[in-house]
This record gives structure tokens, sequence and C-alpha cells, in this order.
């Protein structure tokens, strides 16, 4: 229950194009969902981040769209650019007793946006 | 640039030896969490420190342990290495433990065991 499930495993665009990425959860207890990117040899860097209480947030070219009855989230890549292509990993947390803002990361879409 | 550092960046240990890896905080961070990732995984939760106490703990045995100092700065020590610990060991600050204070991680440090 504490899973979040991501998929593609590894995706590949054209530059330009729409990239999109998928996750599902299982706990209703989460309440913050972040989505990270993460270039080789270097930490995730945080890309954007939505709450339940919204259906989609837009920041650029980046957008996330979140189905609360489904439990699904997925990001949007518009006019992917070959600089995007990196692993993307979403994440969950929730509030709890212990460790309140510990992430549950999925496991990782490899994106290369072809030139 | 998160302002959160790590050292060593690499480092290379044999089974059965201890390691201690460094993380410097973000100004102003006073909670620091450690995540353990493998090579083509997502990062997993270590464990995570709140001024200067540990504050929740992810599934990983008592080898694996750390501390928080007075600066927020923290280490995380691995003692009886095994060859599955070779992993990337990823540092994370944020302002406050609440559920959705952003995380910023550091760039990690790479631990090989051999």
């Amino acid at each position: 229950q504490q899973q979040v499930k991501q998929s593609p495993q590894s995706l590949i665009v054209q530059k330009g194009g729409i990239s999109i990425i998928n996750c599902a959860y299982e706990n209703t207890a989460f309440d913050y969902f972040p989505w990270y990117q993460q270039f080789p040899g270097k930490g995730p860097a945080l890309l954007i981040a939505i709450r339940p209480d919204v259906s989609e947030k837009k920041e650029g070219r980046f957008t996330i769209s979140f189905n609360k009855s489904a439990k699904q989230f997925s990001l949007h890549i518009m006019d992917s650019q070959p600089g995007d292509s990196a692993t993307y990993f979403c994440a969950a947390s929730m509030e709890s007793g212990g460790a309140t803002n510990k992430l549950i990361f999925g496991t990782g879409t490899l994106l290369a946006v072809q030139p | 640039e998160t302002g959160v550092t790590q050292s060593p960046t690499h480092l290379i240990k044999t089974r059965g030896q201890q390691v201690t890896l460094r993380c410097s905080s973000q100004s102003g961070h006073n909670t620091v969490s450690w995540y353990q990732q493998a090579l083509g995984q997502g990062p997993q939760f270590i464990f995570q420190y709140y001024r200067e106490e540990e504050n929740g703990r992810g599934n990983f045995p008592p080898r694996f342990s750390g501390l928080q100092f007075p600066n927020y700065s923290s280490e995380l020590n691995v003692n009886a290495l095994e060859l599955d610990d070779s992993a990337l060991y990823l540092c994370a600050s944020s302002q406050g433990r609440d559920s959705g204070n952003t995380i910023y991680f550091g760039e990690g440090s790479w631990l090989t065991v051999v």
C-alpha cells in the first residue's frame, strides 16, 4: 500500500513532441505528489509538485494531471527537447507520526528525446 | 545547485568495513533525510533527522545509523558493509518535516563495496 507504480520504464519522443509519464498509488493518505528529474551522476531535482485538492498544475512546459478518484497522476512535458533527456521519478508523501515528509519513489522513467 | 553538499563523492570499500558519509544541509533547513539509490532504481528512504533526533526510519537494518549535528549537518554510518550496499547515497534537506515541504537533494555519494 506504500508503493507508487510508475510507467513506462522508458520512453522515446521526438523533439517537439509530448512526453507523458504515469504513476498510480494505493494509499489515499498520500497528500503530496512531486516529480523529480535526475541526470546521470546527479541527485534528483524537483520539477513540479501537486496536492490532491488540485486536478492540474502547470509550470512552463511541465504539467501534472491528478485524478484523485482513480488514484493516478501524470507528468506531461510539452514541446520536449533533447535537454529533457533524463530519468524522471514520481513520488508521494503523507502526514504521519514519524517522518512526515518521507518520499516514496516510483521506479523511474528513462526519457530520451531525439533531435 | 540545491545548497546540499555531500562528501565524499565516490569511494570504494571492502566487504565488512565501515563507512561514514557526510552531508551539509541547505541553509535554514533543520530536517535531513538519507536515501539509498541502487543502480536503475528509485531512491529508498533510510531515515530522517529533525533537530538532531531520528524522526523516522525505513526498512534498513541497524547497521545503518546516523547523526545530526547542532548546525543540522548530518552523517550516515554503515557498519559491516555488504556487497548489496553498493549504491548512490543521497542526502536531502528540507525546512521542516511536514509533508509538502520541498525536499532538496544533494549530488550523492557513490559507494562501491568490493
